[in-house]
């Protein structure tokens, strides 16, 4: 079956510290994993997109990371600031026929002052 | 002004009505979608459409129809509102291998 979970569900962290989410999938054939920021009451924006030739790919303070071999992302936010609140989901896309895209549930990340 | 626009963004309703969400896009995307997303759970695929000719069910679809009346223009459906389609729903557009691009989703709650 195919599937995306993350962890941890929650994260509390002070302004200025680092974090790592985590991301596992069962999806197959793989084609590509996006993150997506969602903030409280918006939809979620693309963050990064890697796919099975790349492991590791940045954007700002933002880094992910990606094992293929062992099915694994991992999302780096360094030095967090306030607006990093939000939740953090994890998609993973399969090549094959039709449409297939699984969303993971998320990790909701709170940054304190 | 927003790229994907969906109206209405809350709506309270009661069991049995018929209720419409609407999304519009000026992204210029063919691909439009529509999801659910219920508390501790990944988006979930309602309905998808690749052009103004192609509807595509989803994995959760029964209980909601869709209609593309323009490029871009894509509504949900539904016929028959319950309590448990209670949800925050999204439309989303996708062009060409880019990312989804997500409206800012409308919260629908059924009595």
């Amino acid at each position: 079956k195919n599937q995306v979970e993350q962890s941890p569900q929650s994260l509390i962290i002070l302004e200025g510290k680092n974090c790592t989410l985590q991301c596992n999938y069962t999806v197959s054939p793989f084609s590509n994993l996006r993150w997506y920021k969602q903030d409280t009451g918006r939809g979620p924006v693309s963050l990064t997109i890697m796919t099975f030739s790349e492991n590791t790919k940045s954007n700002g303070r933002y880094t992910a990371t990606l094992d293929a071999d062992t099915k694994q992302s991992s999302l780096h936010i360094t030095a967090s600031q306030l607006s990093d609140s939000a939740s953090y989901i994890c998609v993973v896309s399969a090549s094959t026929g039709g449409f297939k895209t699984i969303f993971g549930a998320g990790t909701r990340l709170f940054v304190k002052a | 002004d927003a790229d994907v626009t969906q109206t209405p963004r809350n709506r309270i309703t009661k069991t049995g009505k018929r209720i419409m969400l609407e999304c519009s896009q000026t992204k210029g995307h063919d691909r439009m979608y529509w999801y659910r997303q219920d508390p501790g759970l990944g988006l979930r695929l309602i309905y998808y459409s690749f052009d103004v000719k192609d509807i595509n069910k989803g994995e959760i679809s029964d209980g909601y129809s869709v209609s593309r009346q323009a490029q871009a223009k894509f509504s949900l459906s539904l016929e028959s509102a319950i309590p448990n389609q209670t949800a925050l729903y999204f439309c989303a557009t996708r062009g060409g291998d880019g990312p989804q691009h997500f409206g800012d989703g409308t919260r629908l709650s059924i009595l």
